[in-house]
């Protein structure tokens, strides 16, 4: 069964640095999508990401964050200046039609110390 | 902005007893998914839903779209072990096309 990878399941940063979050799609997929989870909390929207283009973002979506697809398969997540409060799980997920059966990947542990 | 309420919280069952959880909120939603997340894992989509009224059934699993579009259920018959984990009900609501909103999610614990 097709699946949506991320890489890597950890990453652990020092405050300031960037981080590139990972993530390859399942192949037919058109939307793409980036949620984060503090530890105990909610999913949170970050970003949606269709026809090469940013869709829709949040307020966490700030000036640090950028997303890219730098070719067919990957789409990232990119931190520029990593903060303590960056730190949780973040989730690649995409889907064939809009907000339609979003397929997340396992996620990545961002730790920012 | 907009919010689900999940409820409940958490819940103690006893293999084989049925579960049942919501969500609600005070505004229009075009769809309601509902999602299983296990320790350590990503989000798994359990049951999908685009109509108001739609009753949807995946193996034991039941869930339905409320006719106000603001409420969302969830049913599980004759729960065994492996359906611990904790279920989130996200939707989308009408003023996004792309944003999901998520409920808190309950955590299901079976009592051996």
């Amino acid at each position: 069964e097709p699946e949506v990878t991320q890489t890597p399941s950890h990453q652990v940063t020092q405050m300031g640095q960037e981080v590139i979050l990972r993530c390859v799609p399942i192949s037919n997929h058109l939307y793409f999508y980036w949620y984060r989870q503090i530890l105990g909390q909610k999913v949170e929207f970050l970003v949606s990401f269709y026809n090469n283009e940013i869709s829709e973002k949040s307020e966490i979506f700030d000036d640090q964050f950028s997303v890219e697809r730098p070719d067919g398969s990957n789409f990232t997540l990119k931190i520029r200046s990593t903060k303590l409060e960056d730190s949780a799980m973040y989730f690649c997920a995409s889907s064939e039609a809009e907000v339609e059966k979003l397929f997340f990947g396992s996620g990545t542990q961002l730790s920012v110390l | 902005g907009q919010q689900l309420n999940q409820s409940p919280q958490s819940m103690f069952i006893q293999e084989g007893e049925d579960v049942s959880m919501n969500c609600t909120s005070s505004s229009i939603f075009n769809t309601w998914l509902w999602y299983k997340q296990d320790p350590g894992e990503g989000p798994v989509l359990l049951i999908a839903l685009y109509k108001a009224g739609e009753l949807t059934s995946n193996g034991r699993l039941t869930a339905q779209f409320g006719i106000t579009r603001k409420d969302s259920f969830l049913n599980i018959s004759a729960s065994i072990p492996s359906d611990v984990g904790i279920y989130f009900c996200a939707g989308q609501f009408m003023d996004s096309n792309y944003q999901l909103i998520w409920g808190a999610g309950t955590k299901l614990i079976i009592k051996p």
